[in-house]
Formats: structure tokens, C-alpha cells, sequence
């Protein structure tokens, strides 16, 4: 079945520690995306990868980084510098023109230990 | 700023009543709306898109209206079911500028016995 995979499905944080997420599809895709979600908000762009080797930041960029090495894989690094990283994060992916939907992977949720 | 209103935030509501979710934007310019179910812990799946020309769009017991000049949308829900709780959530894309997307703060619908 064609999809969008996040993994881990729960991650916990030390301080101090840098953390990655992963997100893979093989919808092929060329628009990869990653957002924030907190309760009661709207999701928040935080990165987005149109084509291969090319990345934008998106709202609050700030203590993330990311790579897309890859079609199929666009992985997500939480670093020590995002004070407050709590939160549900979704990876999104969207291919050819017009009214096409996002599709969603099932998020993965990272917590501070 | 762009921005999409949701309301209400939370709505409990007994199985087969029907309901409607409202969502107000001040996106410009429009390009689409589309609506998305969020079961919990999972990724939100898109329920149905509006464009500019559309009033009304249905996807079984789901129907989606648009007002463009107010800048209003609904989503209607026909004799609910126990699998319809989730959150719904109103995203709206703007034209050009890479076609962002502003994502409402959600809905979330509790259907009870």
C-alpha cells in the first residue's frame, strides 16, 4: 500500500539531547512537510522540501533542522536548542498540481524526560 | 495575517443527531478550503475540498458548504456515529506564495451512546 510512515511513535527527550524523527513515503511525492501540533492550535509549518536536496523553513523553524537526501525520506531533528519541543508532530507529503491534498503520516509524539 | 476560525472548540453530541461545525478565514487571496478528520493520535485525512465556485459538496454523510463573500464554511454532519468523533479541522490555501496553508484550531466532536 502506497502511504506516509513516521516512526518512532513516541519519543522521549533527555536535556540536552538532539532527537530525530523519521518520516518516509512512497507515494513519490516530490513536497515533503513537517508541522507542530499543540492543543487547541492550528498546525504550524515548521519545515517544507519541494524537490530533492532543497529545503524551506516554514513559521517556527527555530531549533529544528532537516534533510531530504532523498525522494522518499524527509527526516526531522529536534535539537537542544528547542527549549519547548513537547508536542504532536506531523509529516505531511503532496504530489502533482492543482487541489491536491496533503496526505498525512499518524505523527509521532515527543515528550521531555 | 492570514487566519481560520473554528467553532465552537468542543461539541458533545448524542448518536444519530446531526450537527454543524463552522469555520470563518480571512485568508487571501482564497484559492481552496478543505475540511479534515483527526482521529485521535492519528493524522488528520481530508474529508472534502470547497474552491472558489463551490457552495455545497458532499461525501456521505459529511456536506461541506462555502460562502466566499463572507468568507464562511460549515461542515455539516447527518445522523452521527460513535466513529465520527474526532477533530475536524478547517485549512484554508492561499494562492501563490507557494501555496502555504493556514490551518484552523479544530473542532473536536465527541459522539456519545
Amino acid at each position: 500500500d502506497g502511504g506516509i510512515t513516521q516512526s518512532p511513535k513516541y519519543l522521549f527527550r533527555k536535556e540536552g539531547q538532539n532527537v530525530t524523527l523519521s518520516c518516509e513515503q512512497n507515494l513519490n511525492h516530490d513536497a515533503m512537510y513537517w508541522y507542530r501540533q499543540d492543543p487547541g492550535q492550528g498546525l504550524r509549518l515548521i519545515y517544507y522540501s519541494q524537490i530533492v536536496n532543497d529545503f524551506q523553513k516554514g513559521d517556527i523553524a527555530e531549533g529544528y533542522s532537516v534533510s531530504r537526501e532523498k525522494k522518499e525520506s524527509f527526516p526531522l531533528t529536534v535539537t537542544s536548542a528547542q527549549k519547548n519541543p513537547t508536542a504532536f508532530y506531523l509529516c505531511a507529503c503532496r504530489g502533482g498540481k492543482g487541489n491536491q491534498p496533503q496526505h498525512f503520516g499518524d505523527g509521532t509524539r515527543l515528550s521531555i524526560l | 495575517k492570514n487566519q481560520v476560525e473554528q467553532s465552537p472548540q468542543s461539541l458533545i453530541i448524542l448518536e444519530g443527531k446531526n450537527c454543524t461545525l463552522q469555520c470563518n478565514y480571512t485568508v487571501s487571496p482564497f484559492s481552496n478550503l478543505r475540511w479534515y478528520k483527526q482521529d485521535t493520535g492519528r493524522g488528520p485525512v481530508s474529508l472534502t475540498i470547497m474552491t472558489f465556485s463551490e457552495n455545497t459538496k458532499s461525501n456521505g454523510r459529511y456536506t461541506a458548504t462555502l460562502d466566499a463573500d463572507t468568507k464562511q464554511s460549515s461542515l455539516h454532519i447527518t445522523a452521527s456515529q460513535l466513529s465520527d468523533s474526532a477533530s475536524y479541522i478547517c485549512v484554508v490555501r492561499a494562492k501563490g506564495a507557494g501555496n502555504m496553508l493556514t490551518f484552523g484550531g479544530g473542532t473536536r466532536l465527541m459522539v456519545k451512546p
